[in-house]
């Protein structure tokens, strides 16, 4: 089953605009991961937000978490063509001796030149 | 190239084939995952190994599916008389660590189409 939800299903923007991307999720998390799929590919790791954490960098990415709405957002500045693919995330769960990754269905980003 | 590998990228079988799909983890890494992604939707787990133990199977892993990881290395996905509804890409995946608190890095996919 799936955990969470993104927002929007799907966004196209300019290339140079900022695209942000919003997740849901339903039960109390150890972290949240984003990653990117390119079309018939495989999962690109992006980011790592860990439960205590608010917000994170990386590069044009930055990622949100707030854990008392059970949502994170990913924002991607000055977009570019390349960053045309799906955007998921994804959550691990405090389950122990298990980490597995529980994902969302997805937001398709198309950058537009 | 050090991230995880897995083979065959593609394969297209006739219904009641069976398939196997083998998946190289990142050297070292104890946690081995198989998901399974449908198009349009996001990836679902199926199994998950730390070292060659199997911790953890969903509901989804019918009968006919079996993996196994013998000297907690690579891993082998097995399906058994393939249905077309077991058209999907199989994901693994891998991470290190005894937390929960790791990335996991994913393959490229082992693409299955049956017909």
């Amino acid at each position: 089953s799936q955990q969470g939800e993104e927002d929007p299903q799907a966004l196209s923007i300019q290339e140079g605009e900022n695209a942000t991307m919003n997740c849901s999720y339903k039960t109390s998390i150890n972290n949240l991961q984003w990653y990117r799929q390119n079309s018939g590919r495989g999962l690109v790791h992006l980011i790592l937000i860990r439960s205590n954490e608010r917000e994170k960098h990386s590069g044009r990415l930055r990622v949100t978490l707030d854990t008392s709405k059970k949502s994170s957002s990913l924002l991607i500045t000055a977009s570019r063509a390349a960053d045309t693919a799906s955007y998921f995330c994804a959550t691990v769960t405090n389950t122990g001796t298990a980490s597995k990754l529980t994902f969302g269905t997805g937001t398709r980003l198309q950058v537009t030149l | 190239d050090t991230g995880v590998s897995q083979n065959p990228r593609h394969k297209i079988t006739k219904r009641g084939q069976n398939v196997t799909f083998r998946c190289d983890p990142i050297s070292e890494h104890n946690r081995l995952y198989w998901y399974r992604q449908t198009l349009g939707q996001g990836p679902e787990f199926l199994t998950y190994f730390q070292n060659e133990a199997q911790l953890e199977k969903s509901r989804l892993l019918s009968d006919r599916f079996s993996a196994e990881r013998p000297k907690g290395s690579f891993s082998t996905l097995e399906i058994q008389r393939t249905e077309q509804g077991d058209s999907a890409m199989y994901l693994c995946a891998s991470s290190l660590g005894t937390n929960s608190g790791n990335t996991i890095y994913f393959g490229e996919g082992s693409w299955l189409t049956v017909v």
